[in-house]
């Protein structure tokens, strides 16, 4: 597609739910991003892909959380067990080449999950 | 670790006010840097970035930045600002890791 995009934009859960969110990344782009923002602070890194594999998972904030990717495209991010501190804007990025250093990140509009 | 440090957390102008926003980043070693924008209900977007070459890097809508390597900044910069620049703008930087690291982020609000 022409940009990163993001389902739900919007999802309301219950405290204890399972949730999933999903990301579609430009047609080609190898690596694939996930952050987590919450109110108030700048996008924080939870795991990156390249291709199919997770080649830094060091952001994911505890075993609840999970994010597979297994044909090198569209990633799902998997949150179990969901808290009301989960609850923040879930964006995805992806880039041509996987060193982000030298390539530039495209985001998407974001998923905003509240934890009830 | 690298972090990155936003000063203003909110700044609010006037039209053709002067802006600078500040960052600074910890890490000893050779960085990429980046602003980012997002403007309200849309998504981040790339302002500008630097990788190596001239330290003064000029962006998108009038907007430049200068790395300081010395200071550790990469200050963003614009000489007039008008109302439709109101976003949020996050300072990034990579350095011997394969992502981003955000700054918390400044809220510019530009009253006309």
């Amino acid at each position: 597609g022409a940009g990163v995009s993001q389902t739900p934009s919007n999802k309301v859960t219950e405290k204890g739910k399972y949730v999933e969110l999903r990301c579609d990344p430009i047609s080609g782009h190898t690596a694939l991003y996930w952050y987590r923002q919450s109110l108030g602070q700048g996008p924080e890194f939870l795991i990156y892909f390249q291709g199919t594999g997770a080649a830094d998972d060091s952001g994911l904030p505890n075993d609840r959380f999970f994010a597979v990717r297994p044909e090198g495209s569209v990633s799902t991010l998997k949150i179990q067990r969901t808290e009301r501190g989960d609850s923040a804007m879930y964006l995805c990025a992806s880039s041509l080449q996987p060193d982000a250093g030298a390539n530039v990140l495209t985001f998407g509009a974001g998923s905003r999950l509240t934890v009830l | 670790a690298q972090s990155v440090s936003q000063h203003n957390h909110h700044v609010i102008l006037s039209e053709a006010a002067s802006l600078e926003l500040g960052c600074n980043y910890s890490y000893g070693g050779t960085v990429n840097l980046f602003w980012y924008v997002q403007y309200p209900g849309q998504h981040l977007q790339l302002l500008l970035k630097y990788f190596s070459g001239d330290p003064l890097v000029k962006g998108i809508k009038g907007f430049e930045a200068e790395f300081i390597k010395s200071k550790f900044s990469f200050n963003l910069r614009k000489p007039s600002v008008q109302w439709s620049d109101t976003a949020e703008y996050f300072c990034a930087v990579t350095g011997g890791y394969n992502k981003l690291i955000f700054g918390a982020g400044t809220r510019l609000a530009v009253h006309p």
